[in-house]
């Protein structure tokens, strides 16, 4: 589904680096979300948005940041990455009906 | 909130045989449930959903049903393909219908 992308799509950082994840639709829908995929925890909620001017934490907020810069775009940032949020990142956006989109997702390794 | 479980984690089953996949929330005010698979290496697509005012939908050879009073909703594949091998998850969203809590997964694998 093209019309969610996310950058980069793998990405090798470092203990202690700030990085920067970013996530654009076509879709037009107002609500976006990052989520973790971990091996067998599911995906789980980390923000999500409702608008530019509405942020909301999600289930493991602690250790990352977003911002909303426009209703096509929501980026995740991790201040200072540590080994445990190596995982897959997966940016999403709803409908009115409740159908969520993903991207193609991020895969994040932290040494 | 919502807090949803899902069984088994891992299914294998010879192809042709159905398979069935089963979560239970916790939240008696939810009122959608999705199932998604994801494909290896892929990102989770929606396959099938059901809203609390029904039982059963049915797609092909994919049927969802609800049993409200239980609080429970399961996936049935019929027929299975090889191709139907990959993880579902099933979802239901907390109070307030703004996001969505997943289950961890099941990792289905159809035998040819």
């Amino acid at each position: 589904d093209a019309d969610v992308t996310q950058t980069p799509r793998n990405r090798i950082t470092k203990t202690g680096k700030r990085i920067m994840l970013e996530c654009s639709q076509t879709k037009g829908h107002d609500r976006m979300y990052w989520y973790r995929q971990d091996p067998g925890l599911g995906l789980r909620l980390i923000y999500y948005s409702f608008d530019v001017k509405d942020i909301n934490k999600g289930e493991i907020s602690d250790g990352y940041s977003v911002s909303r810069q426009a209703q096509a775009k929501f980026s995740l940032s991790l201040e200072s990455a540590i080994p445990n949020q190596t995982a897959l990142y997966f940016c999403a956006t709803r409908d009115n009906n409740y159908e969520q989109y993903f991207g193609p997702g991020t895969r994040l390794t932290v040494t | 909130g919502e807090n949803v479980e899902q069984h088994p984690s891992t299914l294998s089953v010879q192809e042709g045989d159905s398979a069935v996949i089963k979560c239970t929330y916790s939240d008696s005010a939810s009122n959608y449930f999705p199932w998604y698979k994801q494909e290896l290496g892929k990102r989770p697509q929606l396959i099938i959903d059901i809203r609390s005012n029904v039982g059963e939908k049915k797609d092909q050879r994919i049927a969802v049903t609800l049993n409200k009073t239980a609080k429970h909703f399961s996936l049935h594949i019929t027929e299975t393909q090889p191709e139907d091998s990959a993880v579902y998850f099933c979802a239901a969203p907390p109070p307030g219908n703004n996001d969505m809590r997943f289950g961890a997964g099941t990792r289905l694998t159809v035998k040819p």
